[in-house]
């Protein structure tokens, strides 16, 4: 069993729609929990990031985490044709860097 | 102010072959991790160099190794590739601003093909 797990989609939504991306894990050490968006031949970049349990706004995007349920989200809304891209879930525990990925769920957003 | 840097930007080497990838990582920073990030799949951490020494080491075999050079910069080696060897390599750089999260920041990866 991978220590984290995503969906890998692809996602098809219409312009304006809500999406809702998640990830579930194992590992009770993780208190980082991180989304980034990655496009097509471009390194990750971070989105948001969540310290332990709760929620998180940034504009259109909501991160949650539910910590009891080894369970996050990533919600955006009103999503734009702009937001088509790959979408990585990404844990860390204290005292480390390291980075443990999902695989990664497309999400593509049709005019 | 420049991002993470990486070079080269795509790679075709034979197996058994050997390569290296360089980074450069952002201005202000001194921490450099790299990670494989095979098609498809989300990226998988190799190892990160902190005041020139490894610190922290992922499920890679000794095959991969890695140097950090006084002005932060580092380079990833490989020898005897394998044909599973070949994916997007991404460095990562990050730097302790007294935050609960230090971000990393990606560069834009060196592709791999290994034929």
């Amino acid at each position: 069993q991978k220590e984290v797990e995503q969906d890998p989609g692809p996602l098809s939504v219409p312009e304006g729609a809500i999406v809702s991306l998640n990830c579930t894990y194992s590992n009770s050490a993780f208190q980082y929990f991180m989304w980034y968006r990655q496009y097509s031949r471009k390194g990750p970049e971070l989105l948001m990031y969540t310290y332990s349990s709760g929620n998180k706004e940034d504009g259109r995007f909501t991160a949650q985490v539910d910590k009891s349920s080894k369970y996050i989200s990533l919600f955006i809304r009103d999503s734009q044709p702009s937001d088509s891209a790959t979408y990585l879930c990404a844990m860390s525990g204290d005292n480390t860097d390291k980075l443990i990925f999902g695989t990664g769920t497309r999400l593509q957003v049709f005019p | 102010d420049a991002g993470v840097t990486q070079s080269p930007t795509h790679l075709i080497k034979t197996r058994g072959q050997q390569v290296t990838l360089r980074c450069s990582p952002k201005s202000g920073h001194d921490t450099v991790s790299w990670y494989q990030q095979a098609l498809g799949q989300g990226p998988q951490f190799i190892f990160q160099y902190y005041e020139e020494e490894e610190r922290q080491r992922g499920n890679f075999p000794d095959r991969f190794s890695g140097h950090q050079f006084p002005n932060y910069s580092s380079e990833l080696n490989v020898n005897a590739l394998l044909l599973g060897d070949s994916a997007l390599y991404l460095c990562a750089s990050s730097g302790w601003r007294g935050e609960i999260y230090n971000e990393q920041f990606f560069g834009p990866g060196t592709r791999l093909t290994v034929l």
